[in-house]
């Protein structure tokens, strides 16, 4: 089973609609969680950290799920500038410099 | 605040020939460093990461090596490249210390074609 696993998508979904992405982590021990995202040929960027209670940055909204091991991305009002693939992050190392392990991302395209 | 700064940004090599690819990081001290490949449409694989000068984890045993020679100076190298060492290079820093959760930030990665 991969470290952490996510749908590859294509989400294609119109300009103003809500999407939501799931993500699974297999080791329950996981301390760190983190939403980034990457624009064709170009370097990840951190989206949003996520916390244990939930939190939110204006159109984004990230929960955590301990008991099932999973991580969500909810992205409301979706713009065109949206169209990226979004990779599920998760640090399975607790105190380890070694630190993250990086989802294969799902791919998110706004149409008009 | 802080910057990292990868170079070149683009590279077209020979098979066999060397590579040394550069980052270095400002505005911090002491950070976690990591080197990524992300091959074309794939996820990213973490290659080498090091918690200080001179101290590197491997990884993936492969003909790539790196170096860290100063603080917030980060070198991958190979000595005779290989056609599968096409893909882009990712450059990254964390904070360090803590409890590992810190996220990291990238430079704007190395596009290396093999031919």
């Amino acid at each position: 089973r991969k470290e952490v696993e996510q749908d590859p998508g294509p989400f294609n979904v119109p300009e103003g609609a809500t999407v939501a992405f799931n993500c699974t982590y297999s080791n329950s021990a996981s301390q760190s969680f983190f939403w980034y995202r990457q624009d064709c040929r170009k370097e990840p960027k951190l989206l949003m950290s996520v916390y244990s209670s939930g939190n939110e940055d204006g159109r984004f909204t990230a929960q955590l799920n301990r008991a099932s091991q999973y991580i969500s991305l909810l992205i409301r009002d979706s713009k065109l500038s949206d169209s990226a693939t979004y990779l599920c992050v998760v640090n399975p190392y607790s105190g380890s410099a070694r630190q993250l392990t990086f989802g294969s991302g799902t791919q998110l395209t706004v149409l008009p | 605040s802080q910057t990292i700064h990868q170079w070149p940004a683009t590279l077209v090599q020979p098979v066999g020939s060397p590579l040394s690819l550069e980052c270095t990081v400002e505005g911090t001290s002491n950070p976690n460093l990591y080197w990524y490949r992300q091959a074309a449409g794939r996820g990213l694989q973490l290659l080498f990461y090091s918690i200080g000068i001179d101290q590197i984890s491997s990884e993936v045993p492969q003909n790539l090596s790196a170096s860290r020679p100063q603080d917030r100076q980060f070198i991958l190298s190979s000595k005779k490249l290989l056609l599968s060492d096409s893909g882009f290079y990712l450059c990254a820093w964390s904070v360090s210390g803590g409890a590992g959760n810190q996220p990291q930030h990238f430079g704007d990665g190395t596009r290396l074609s093999i031919l």
